[in-house]
């Protein structure tokens, strides 16, 4: 079974500095079809969850270009370039052809 | 807009059975794959169950097969998760999602489920 590891679990940020999340994956999430379906989505507090990247680095629309995707293979990243207080809440990587979540990273504010 | 709205949701005692609900609206249920997902107090999201766009194949996660069945109603845009011979460890808040292309574009806001007696 695929299983994906995220560090740190908690990381307190700043305003206005950047923020990184890991995503590491037991094996490797190229698909049989080459691609690499990796999401990453925030959960607000008290809300749904919302996807802000898919494959790996894909921004979905109306997502703010601070936020970025990279990786390839087992280690995928998620960096916010400059933490604003919206983007206080709880980050979780997606691996969309087994649905394998990572434990999901809680962002706050210093 | 898209809503997906779960309810359903509540106290059951283990080896109880309970039915969730997900109603949706500016979605066709038909044209995505459909997902239950939950998540237990202090752990990471899991895959429950899913249902194809077609309707004809449905999915479940080892801990839950045989005890759980999805459905949908394509006449209500609802999709169903029954839940019978509950155990402790399917306490959780159940989400559905749709998904496309291997990935979950909407999220319902959840509903609880809490196993006691």
């Amino acid at each position: 079974d695929v299983v994906l590891t995220q560090s740190p679990l908690s990381l307190p940020v700043t305003l206005g500095q950047p923020a990184s999340i890991s995503c590491r994956s037991s094996q490797s999430l190229v698909y049989r079809d080459g691609n690499t379906y990796l999401d990453w989505f925030q959960q607000r507090p008290g809300q749904s969850p919302r996807r802000l990247i898919y494959q790996i680095s894909n921004r979905d629309s109306g997502v703010p270009d601070r936020f970025s995707g990279s990786g390839s293979g087992t280690d995928f990243t998620l960096k916010i370039s400059r933490v604003e207080a919206e983007d206080v809440g709880i980050y979780f990587c997606l691996e969309g052809t087994r649905w394998t979540f990572g434990q999901g990273t809680k962002v706050e504010i210093k | 807009e898209v809503q997906l709205v779960e309810s359903g949701g509540g106290l059951v005692q283990p080896g109880g059975s309970l039915t969730l609900s997900c109603a949706a609206s500016g979605l066709t249920i038909s044209g995505y794959e459909m997902h239950w997902v939950r998540q237990a107090p202090g752990k990471r999201l899991d895959f429950v169950s899913a249902i194809s766009g077609s309707g004809d194949k449905t999915y479940y996660a080892n801990p839950v097969k045989g005890r759980f069945t999805i459905s949908r109603d394509i006449s209500k845009n609802t999709l169903y998760l029954q839940m019978g011979s509950v155990r402790p460890e399917d306490m959780a808040v159940y989400y559905c999602a749709s998904a496309r292309s291997h990935s979950y574009h909407y999220w319902g806001q959840g509903t609880l489920v809490s196993v006691s007696s």
